[in-house]
């Protein structure tokens, strides 16, 4: 089964500092989605990339997939407090198949 | 982009009984999914649900346990059936839309007592 691994584990960081998320597949991926997560609550969907070599941006939040579509980035622009949470990659195997998921990465972010 | 409801949004249960999820959407989508999440954990899928076919269910979760139905493109069912304190998780429902964006809905967080 496809394997997703996220670095760091977790992350502090003072406000308006950037900040890069990792996630990495042991498989090639055929979709890698980006979601966040407050604590309890359901997932907000943030960006999904299917070509290798893409990009997409979404206000102060970049994510990158690879060339080779095995590994993906999230990157933060001057951070904010609103941007805390868990930030959690997803991988399907196929189109129409469900997701497989990191472990996830706490993000804290300080005054 | 999808928006998906789930009821109840969070239940404290007693061990042996059984709870009944809802999700709603407010489109029609084929492709529908339960996970769980643990208390300091990923998400782990529970099985997917069709509408007009039987649930597939992932190692590890069976349907006496956790029955689903699917009965329309809009609407599905999970039960947690004969509870225990293990059982006790965040269970999210998610959709796949045409353009293979996968939207989750708000969860139900379950505590079993």
């Amino acid at each position: 089964s496809q394997e997703l691994e996220q670095s760091p584990q977790s992350l502090i960081v003072q406000e308006g500092k950037n900040l890069t998320i990792n996630c990495t597949s042991s498989k090639t991926l055929y979709g890698l989605y980006w979601y966040k997560q407050k604590y309890g609550e359901g997932l907000i969907f943030l960006m999904m990339l299917q070509k290798g070599g893409e990009e997409k941006s979404h206000e102060k939040i970049t994510a990158k997939l690879d060339e080779k579509k095995q590994q993906s980035s999230l990157h933060i622009t001057a951070s904010q407090p609103s941007h805390a949470g868990i930030y959690l990659c997803g991988a399907d195997p196929n189109s129409g198949y469900a997701l497989n998921f990191g472990k996830g990465t706490s993000l804290l972010v300080t005054p | 982009s999808a928006v998906i409801s789930q009821k109840p949004s969070r239940d404290i249960c007693q061990r042996g009984t059984s709870l009944t999820i809802q999700c709603q959407v407010d489109s029609q989508v084929t492709m529908m999914f339960w996970y769980r999440q643990q208390p300091g954990q990923s998400l782990t899928l529970i099985a997917t649900a069709n509408q007009g076919s039987e649930a597939t269910y992932e190692s590890g979760f069976v349907i006496d346990k956790f029955p689903i139905s699917r009965p329309n493109l809009t609407f599905s069912t999970l039960t947690v059936s004969n509870m225990s304190p293990e059982d006790s998780s965040i269970y999210l429902c998610s959709v796949e839309e045409d353009s293979y964006e996968q939207y989750f809905g708000p969860g139900t967080r379950l505590t079993v007592t």
